[in-house]
């Protein structure tokens, strides 16, 4: 069975400064995992993805994420925040089994940038 | 191309009416979802569709039916609604990708109330 914790409920960081949003995941096979964003009153929108090729996987927006599998850990980073970032993330790992493709969600991370 | 959309936006509901929210895609994508996203719990799958005709059982799915008479539609039915009912809604697609889970494209949200 597949889960996803995210570590942080709740992060805020100055303008400016780097983002770092934490997730471990749990599957029983090769994983797929996932990064998507959500702004205020708006659907989901993928970040970045990893799907067993490059464990740095670079994103939209400056974000990147490490897929390390020996810490069963795919954080997401960005170098630099900027305010347009404030949004929602979600971690998400998918183990695939044709015909039954269903992501589980983490709780979410809401990121709060500071002026 | 519009991608996912869903009808209504919002929608409130008094107990034990029912009401259909539509979701269509023009992405021509075989899988089809339908999630409910509540605080600190992130989005969890109701059922979701692998092809025109099917429909499957997601974590959530008592108190929804869906239908997926034609590919691009997937139909989201409440019979009798309970104010635990209250949520956000979202659809999403996919493709259907060998041995690889792909990104899914999600709809902006349905905002329903049931009092």
């Amino acid at each position: 069975a597949q889960s996803v914790t995210q570590l942080d409920s709740h992060v805020s960081v100055s303008e400016g400064t780097p983002v770092l949003l934490r997730c471990n995941y749990s599957s029983s096979y090769s994983p797929s995992l996932f990064w998507y964003v959500q702004h205020p009153n708006k659907g989901l929108q993928l970040l970045l993805k990893y799907t067993s090729a490059a464990t740095l996987v670079k994103g939209i927006n400056g974000f990147e994420a490490e897929f390390k599998k020996s810490e069963t850990s795919f954080h997401l980073t960005k170098p630099s925040a900027h305010m347009s970032d404030a949004a929602e993330y979600f971690c998400v790992v998918s183990d695939f089994n044709f015909g039954n493709e269903k992501l589980t969600f983490g709780t979410g991370t809401r990121l709060t940038i500071i002026p | 191309n519009a991608g996912v959309t869903q009808t209504p936006k919002f929608r409130v509901l008094k107990t034990g009416q029912s009401m259909t929210l539509l979701c269509a895609q023009d992405m021509n994508h075989e899988y089809m979802y339908w999630y409910r996203q509540d605080p600190g719990m992130g989005l969890r799958l109701i059922h979701y569709s692998v092809g025109e005709g099917t429909t499957a059982k997601g974590e959530v799915p008592d108190g929804y039916n869906v239908s997926r008479l034609k590919k691009q539609n997937f139909l989201l039915g409440l019979e009798s609604a309970a104010p635990s009912q209250t949520s956000v809604y979202f659809c999403a697609s996919s493709y259907s990708i060998l041995e690889q889970v792909d990104e899914q494209f999600f709809g902006p949200g349905t905002r329903l109330t049931v009092l």
